[in-house]
């Protein structure tokens, strides 16, 4: 199994500001994906980070507002830039493991406040 | 587009009862999965479904997915307390690489005692 460590845990930020947020395995992936789940409510997947590659971007999200650096095969960051309230989420990152089990593991999330 | 429907999205249940969660997913789907997430907590695997007909049983839960129906079943089987938490069914279709997943709007389970 994966293990995944996420760096924060929790922020509160203010308003049009950026965080960054980082996300690290412990074993080399071929993918990486972004994750935000605002509150009560699913996830919904942000992009997939493909090392050595542009991320991709699902509907609705863009790459001003969420850059993403994939530096190496067990590292990822997703920033959210320029932050309004509607921000306030829990942001996660997934890998898959692909040694024939094809489970996806999270992280624990980055809870992030925006005032 | 892929879209996965999840039924109920609540449910109160005594403990000792059976019960089951529905997934709908709208197109070709390769994985079927089931998570677990605790209050405050991140996602658990429960399951992985690859092929249609497709059944796996972990204590109390058993899932199940038939691809032809494109549906997926979580099944409890005689509820207990600590099995209270949100369900979530997550879909993806990749052609056998990886691929991010389409999640369900889960079930909050609440099992009273």
């Amino acid at each position: 199994s994966a293990v995944i460590s996420q760096k924060p845990s929790r922020d509160i930020c203010q308003r049009g500001t950026s965080l960054t947020i980082q996300c690290q395995v412990d074993s080399q992936v071929t993918m990486m994906f972004w994750y935000r789940q605002q509150p009560g409510q699913s996830l919904t997947l942000i992009a997939t980070a493909n090392q050595g590659s542009e991320a991709t971007y699902e509907s609705g999200f863009v790459i001003d507002k969420f850059p993403i650096s994939r530096p190496n095969l067990t590292f990822s960051t997703l920033t959210v830039s320029n932050m309004s309230p509607e921000d306030s989420s829990i942001y996660l990152c997934s890998v898959e493991d692909l040694a024939g089990v094809n489970i996806q593991y999270f992280g624990a999330g980055t809870r992030l406040s925006v005032l | 587009e892929l879209k996965v429907e999840q039924n109920p999205l609540f449910l109160s249940m005594q403990e000792g009862k059976n019960y089951t969660i529905y997934c709908n997913y709208s197109t070709t789907s390769d994985r079927l999965y089931w998570y677990r997430q605790d209050p405050g907590k991140s996602l658990e695997s429960l399951f992985v479904l690859l092929s249609n007909g497709a059944v796996k049983q972990e204590g109390r839960l058993m899932a199940s997915l038939d691809t032809k129906a494109r549906l997926s079943t979580l099944h409890i089987t005689a509820a207990v307390h600590d099995l209270s938490a949100t369900y979530f069914c997550a879909a993806a279709y990749s052609g056998g690489g990886a691929d991010g997943l389409t999640f369900g709007k889960g079930t909050h389970l609440i099992i009273q005692p």
